[in-house]
């Protein structure tokens, strides 16, 4: 079965510990993506990465960081320099060319406890 | 700066035709236009996405405007399953998707 998964689907962390998030997807997609969703709000692009060992800022990258050593794989790392962790997080990839579609993960609701 | 705006809530009855509006004033020549459905605590699925000309799929009929300044996801027979958030996207240069807040739909009984 062809798809992206997130995990944890729920993770829970204490202040000033960083945090990674996984994120895998088996659909030979070249571009991935990290998204933050707050209550009833929208999305906003975090990390986006067009190809292997290249990705680029989204609007909110501060305190994130991301790697894309296979094509597969676009873990998100949340640092302590993150003011305000605390959100839904969605993974996403698509095949490169503004006329395809994305397919999104689950989520993962991170916590900072 | 908001790439495109939609209506916060709407209504509909079960099984009644919805027509949810999107406004994007500043779409260029090569943006594809998309729309997405979330349901609570999921991740957004793709429901249709268009250039120029009306799209039809399984789930929805996209209808664009001949100015591509707006557009309007139609869902023929509204269902209880069809409530959701459903968000208009621009696809721009780069590839990346920019979500707004989008249309809550409600479905009444």
């Amino acid at each position: 079965d062809g798809g992206i998964t997130q995990s944890p689907k729920y993770l829970f962390r204490k202040e000033g510990q960083n945090v990674t998030l996984s994120c895998e997807q088996n659909l030979n997609h070249d571009a991935m993506y990290w998204y933050r969703q707050d209550p009833g709000q929208g999305l906003r692009l975090i990390y986006y990465s067009q190809i292997v060992n290249d990705f680029q800022k989204g609007d909110i990258a501060e305190g994130y960081s991301v790697s894309r050593e296979k094509k597969e794989s676009f873990p998100l790392t949340v640092t302590s320099a993150q003011k305000n962790p605390t959100a839904f997080y969605l993974c996403a990839s698509s095949i490169a060319g503004r006329g395809t579609e994305a397919f999104f993960g689950q989520g993962t609701r991170l916590t900072v406890v | 700066d908001a790439k495109t705006t939609q209506p916060n809530s709407m209504e509909s009855n079960e099984e009644e035709p919805v027509h949810l509006p999107c406004n994007h004033s500043t779409i260029s020549g090569t943006d594809y236009i998309h729309w997405y459905r979330q349901l609570p605590s999921q991740g957004p699925e793709y429901v249709i996405h268009g250039l120029t000309s009306n799209v039809n799929n399984r789930m929805a009929s996209l209808a664009i405007a001949e100015d591509r300044k707006s557009s309007t996801l139609i869902l023929h027979r509204a269902t209880l399953r069809d409530a959701a958030v459903y968000y208009c996207i621009l696809r721009f240069t780069g590839n990346q998707f920019y979500f707004g807040t989008g249309t809550s739909l409600t479905v009444i009984p």
